[in-house]
């Protein structure tokens, strides 16, 4: 299938920082990634859509100043988690529609974002 | 709206067989199948797109009743491998992508 990578991992910082997370689709191009939002034992939350060109779409709820997003290229998007809070501290995932029928999406292997 | 996945959770001993299911209130284009180890990003089972089709991928196949806006999962003669936590993402005709997920189901599966 679809490679996505994300980058990091995982990373720890101190309240009141800014995160930056790394989503890149490797041997496609995606015009569209999706930001999604897991917590412990819950279901992926969908955050935003990131278009490339244009600006994000988010989801009702979710703080378009506090998570920002760029779509720098058809293969990168940023998710930027300004002045991060320990309620940010989560399980962040990016996915990218291949283009094929049906929109198969491939998801990247996740950050874990851990705010002290 | 959420999809919602039922049962809950499952416990399965090796060999035996499982169904999930995922019903929508919502008009559905299409039901994408993934499967979560702890720890880890969903990982892509299927796709089916409306028109009632089933898929098979091994001994895991899936069907999509569009109709009655319900998909659902089989999984047969159950490996350890196939634990973890299955969720069904469903979109809508104009979303262009975006998938709305189930509340997950637990499958775990004993020697």
């Amino acid at each position: 299938g679809a490679v996505v990578s994300q980058h990091p991992s995982r990373v720890i910082c101190k309240s009141g920082t800014s995160v930056k997370i790394e989503c890149r689709s490797l041997d496609f191009q995606a015009t569209t990634m999706f930001w999604y939002r897991q917590f412990p034992k819950q279901s992926l939350m969908l955050m935003a859509t990131s278009n490339e060109g244009s600006k994000a779409t988010y989801e009702q709820g979710v703080e378009k100043d506090k998570f920002l997003i760029n779509h720098a290229s058809l293969t990168l998007s940023t998710l930027t988690v300004t002045s991060a809070h320990p309620e940010d501290s989560s399980f962040y995932i990016c996915s990218a529609p291949t283009g094929s029928i049906g929109d198969t999406q491939y998801f990247g292997p996740g950050t874990r974002l851990t705010v002290l | 709206q959420q999809p919602v996945q039922s049962p809950q959770a499952v416990i399965l001993r090796e060999g035996e067989d499982a169904v999930i299911n995922c019903s929508s209130s919502k008009a559905l284009y299409s039901v994408h199948w993934y499967r979560q180890k702890h720890g880890e990003a969903p990982v892509f089972l299927m796709i089916l797109l409306k028109g009632g089709e089933q898929k098979g991928h091994e001994k895991i196949s899936a069907s999509f009743n569009e109709k009655k806006q319900q998909s659902s999962l089989y999984l047969t003669a159950s490996q350890l491998s196939y634990s973890g936590t299955y969720f069904c993402g469903t979109a809508g005709g104009t979303s262009y992508g975006k998938l709305t997920f189930g509340q997950g189901t637990i499958l775990t599966v004993h020697p």
